[in-house]
């Protein structure tokens, strides 16, 4: 069968950095994306890795390994404004996504 | 600038009552998603579109049916509102299938309520 599974929550200070782990499993796997997403708005794109290594934009890294079926979201100098939930998405074909229930990250002074 | 949008963003009904909930997209994207998200469950697919007259179930369409008249809306009717539908709804779109066209874009969100 699918599933995806990430922590519920993390904790960090402003300035640090901070890793969010994803493993999933699934019979049929194209890519695998990260959204955020603030309190009562919408889920934003973030990131996607169709291919094993690490991509980086900015503040934010996202890392793949297809043959564990792991992935990672790295935030470096972290802002107050990176306090959100943070979503794991596998794409397994026909275009739909299967997402993991969120990580709440929350950034302190 | 393309955007998608969600109407009502806040709705109260009653048990019982019929309600559509809209989504307008003007990516001209041929994919379109409905999901809702609750507390400790995330992100659940109910229904999606490839494109005009197409429609699939999710994994929790119970209860719930779409249609596809053009490629800008996917309204999403909840048949009898039952208690457990109150949720966050989302719609998202997507380009046709392959590489990062599966990236989706999400409508702002309708809160409903049934009381």
């Amino acid at each position: 069968g699918q599933n995806i599974d990430q922590p519920t929550e993390m904790t960090a200070t402003e300035g640090a950095i901070v890793q969010i782990n994803c493993t999933y499993q699934t019979s049929g796997f194209n890519g695998l994306f990260w959204y955020q997403q603030h309190a009562g708005e919408a889920p934003t794109f973030l990131s996607y890795n169709v291919l094993d290594g690490l991509e980086e934009k900015g503040r934010f890294s996202s890392f793949l390994s297809r043959s564990k079926g792991y992935s990672y979201l790295l935030l470096k100098e972290l802002q107050m404004k990176d306090s959100a939930s943070y979503l794991c998405a596998f794409s397994s074909g026909y275009s739909t996504l299967t997402f993991g229930k969120g990580t709440m990250l929350l950034v302190s002074p | 600038d393309a955007e998608i949008t969600q109407s009502p963003r806040h709705k109260i009904t009653e048990t019982g009552r019929q309600v559509t909930l809209a989504c307008h997209q003007t990516w001209n994207h041929n994919n379109m998603f409905w999901y809702r998200q609750d507390l400790g469950h995330g992100l659940r697919l109910i229904h999606y579109s490839y494109g005009v007259q197409d429609t699939n179930k999710g994994e929790v369409s119970d209860g719930y049916s779409v249609s596809r008249s053009n490629t800008e809306d996917l309204p999403l009717t909840l048949e009898s509102a039952a208690s457990s539908q109150t949720s966050v709804y989302f719609c998202a779109s997507s380009e046709t299938a392959g590489s990062n066209t599966d990236t989706q874009y999400f409508g702002p969100g309708t809160r409903l309520t049934v009381l």
